[in-house]
């Protein structure tokens, strides 16, 4: 099972708005609509952002959003803010039953 | 509150066997899948596999399978990853994580602090 593509990097002003993307194929990331997207700061352990494509946990500031289209899912963060510099992750649900993470994207807030 | 704690940070020697734990609280430990994420020094997420406490469902990533061994003691509410013959390219910071309620469908939702395992001859 091959990871999902994800950008290495993306920065963007604060105030703006960024996407990461995050590509698979027909048979995780197209297939069903289990896309999940973490945020990770430096020695910190991930926090789940986005579930099920679109779907904010408890606590998660409505200023990140999910979506896809085919065979890629995307996060958007809006009113970018300093504290939102971290790596980023997304994975799916695949059809051998199990799940796989995107290689990881690093976003930088200028 | 839902807590998940893991076990110390360990330091091995190739060929070593090691078991870490993750212990579970603030919710029903049978009902809710754990899983399992490895990351190495400086690198990605990997997921490495899940179980169901409730019956013992485990599923593993073909890179992990056959390398590490999921397993679960519900009676005091603990999952653990262990490894028979470690290797240095076993050194990683180790997590577990809580997944969905009853069905897989992927997202980890309360995550442990993390077990660093550092293999080293």
């Amino acid at each position: 099972q091959s990871a999902l593509t994800q950008p290495a990097s993306v920065s963007g002003s604060p105030g703006q708005s960024i996407t990461i993307s995050c590509t698979g194929t027909s048979s995780d990331v197209g297939g069903y609509n289990y896309v999940s997207w973490y945020q990770q700061h430096p020695g910190k352990a991930p926090k789940l952002m986005i579930y099920e494509v679109s779907n904010r946990p408890s606590g998660v500031s409505n200023r990140f959003s999910g979506s896809k289209s085919g065979n890629t899912a995307s996060l958007t963060i809006s009113g970018l803010q300093a504290e939102d510099e971290a790596d980023y992750y997304c994975s799916s649900y695949t059809s051998s039953s199990i799940v796989v993470f995107g290689g990881g994207t690093k976003l930088t807030v200028l | 509150e839902v807590q998940l704690v893991q076990s110390g940070a360990e330091v091995k020697k190739p060929g070593e066997s090691l078991k870490i734990s993750c212990k579970g609280s603030g919710y029903s430990f049978t009902s809710y899948w754990i899983g399992w994420v490895r990351q190495m020094p400086g690198k990605g997420l990997e997921w490495m596999g899940i179980i169901y406490p409730g019956d013992s469902d485990t599923r593993y990533s073909p890179s992990f399978q056959g390398q590490v061994t999921i397993s679960a003691d519900k009676s005091i509410s603990t999952a653990y990853l262990q490894w028979s013959s470690l290797k240095a390219s076993d050194t990683a910071m180790y997590y577990c994580a809580r997944g969905d309620y009853d069905i897989l469908t992927g997202y980890l939702d309360y995550w442990g602090q993390g077990t660093l395992v550092t293999v080293s001859s």
